[in-house]
C-alpha cells in the first residue's frame, strides 16, 4: 500500500499480559522502524528490520520485547508480561534504503491497567 | 554519541506572526542526515524535510523554510506568517551511519507550536 498500516490503533492489556501490535509498511520499503513515544513527546528507537532481517537492535529491552518481519507477512512487535511503564504509543515506520525520510504510521495506543 | 536538543518547548505566537524553532545536534559523523516532523493534534507523524551533511543550502518551501549551519550544528525551522493550522509538535530528527542503509532516527525532545488566531 501507500501507507504504513498500523493495527489495532488502541490496545488495553492487564498488567502481566502480552500485546501484540502490527505494521504493514509501504510496499516496496525495504527498512521497517520501531519507535516507542511516551509522555507524549519523547521518541525511543526499538528495532529496525532490513526486509526480514533485523538491522539494528539497540533500543530493544529484550526481556520481555520482540519483533519479527516475515515475507508476506505484516511485521509484529510483541511484548510479553506488560508492565505498567509500557504504556506509551509505538510508531512503525518505513523506508527506502540511503537515509531516505521514513514514513510513520498512524501508531499503536497501548494503555496497561 | 548522536544526540538532538530542541530547547524550546514551546512557542506560543499570534496568527500572521512568524516563528523559529531551533535544533541543535550532535554526532561524530561526516555523514549525516536531518529531518524535520510535524506532529498535529492528532497524533500522525508527518515529514516535512530532509537534508544530508553536504548540502547547506537553505531551503525554502512555501511559508516554511530552513537553514542549515554545520559550524554551530544546528538545523533551524522557520514558520513564515503562521496560521493557526500549523499548531502541532514539530520534531528536529538526525540519522546517521552506513549512508546506504536505513539508519535509526535520534530524535529531539519537540517543540510545541500554539497559534492563536
Amino acid at each position: 500500500g501507500e501507507e504504513v498500516a498500523q493495527t489495532p490503533k488502541h490496545l488495553v492489556r492487564g498488567e502481566g499480559q502480552k500485546a501484540k501490535l502490527y505494521c504493514a509498511p509501504i510496499k516496496g520499503h525495504s527498512y521497517v522502524f520501531w519507535y516507542q513515544q511516551v509522555l507524549k513527546n519523547e521518541f525511543k528507537f526499538l528495532i529496525s528490520f532490513q526486509n526480514e532481517n533485523v538491522f539494528d537492535e539497540t533500543g530493544m529491552p529484550k526481556e520481555r520485547f520482540s519483533a519479527k518481519c516475515l515475507p508476506n507477512s505484516p511485521c509484529s512487535l510483541e511484548i510479553q508480561a506488560t508492565k505498567l511503564e509500557d504504556s506509551a504509543v509505538y510508531f512503525c515506520a518505513s523506508s527506502l534504503p540511503g537515509n531516505q525520510p521514513q514514513h510513520f504510521g498512524d501508531g499503536t495506543r497501548l494503555s496497561i491497567l | 554519541a548522536q544526540k538532538v536538543t530542541q530547547a524550546q518547548t514551546e512557542i506560543s505566537v499570534v496568527e500572521k506572526e512568524d516563528v523559529t524553532l531551533d535544533c541543535v545536534y550532535e554526532t561524530r559523523d561526516t555523514t549525516y542526515y536531518l529531518f524535520w516532523y510535524k506532529q498535529p493534534p492528532s497524533g500522525e507523524l508527518v515529514f516535512l524535510i530532509r537534508r544530508n551533511s553536504f548540502d547547506e543550502q537553505n531551503e525554502i518551501s512555501g511559508r516554511y523554510s530552513w537553514n542549515f549551519q554545520k559550524s554551530t550544528s544546528s538545523f533551524n525551522f522557520t514558520i513564515t506568517a503562521s496560521q493557526v493550522v500549523d499548531s502541532a509538535v514539530y520534531f528536529c530528527a538526525l540519522s546517521e551511519g552506513f549512508k546506504a542503509a536505513g539508519n535509526k532516527l535520534t530524535f529531539g525532545g519537540g517543540t510545541r507550536v500554539l497559534v492563536k488566531p
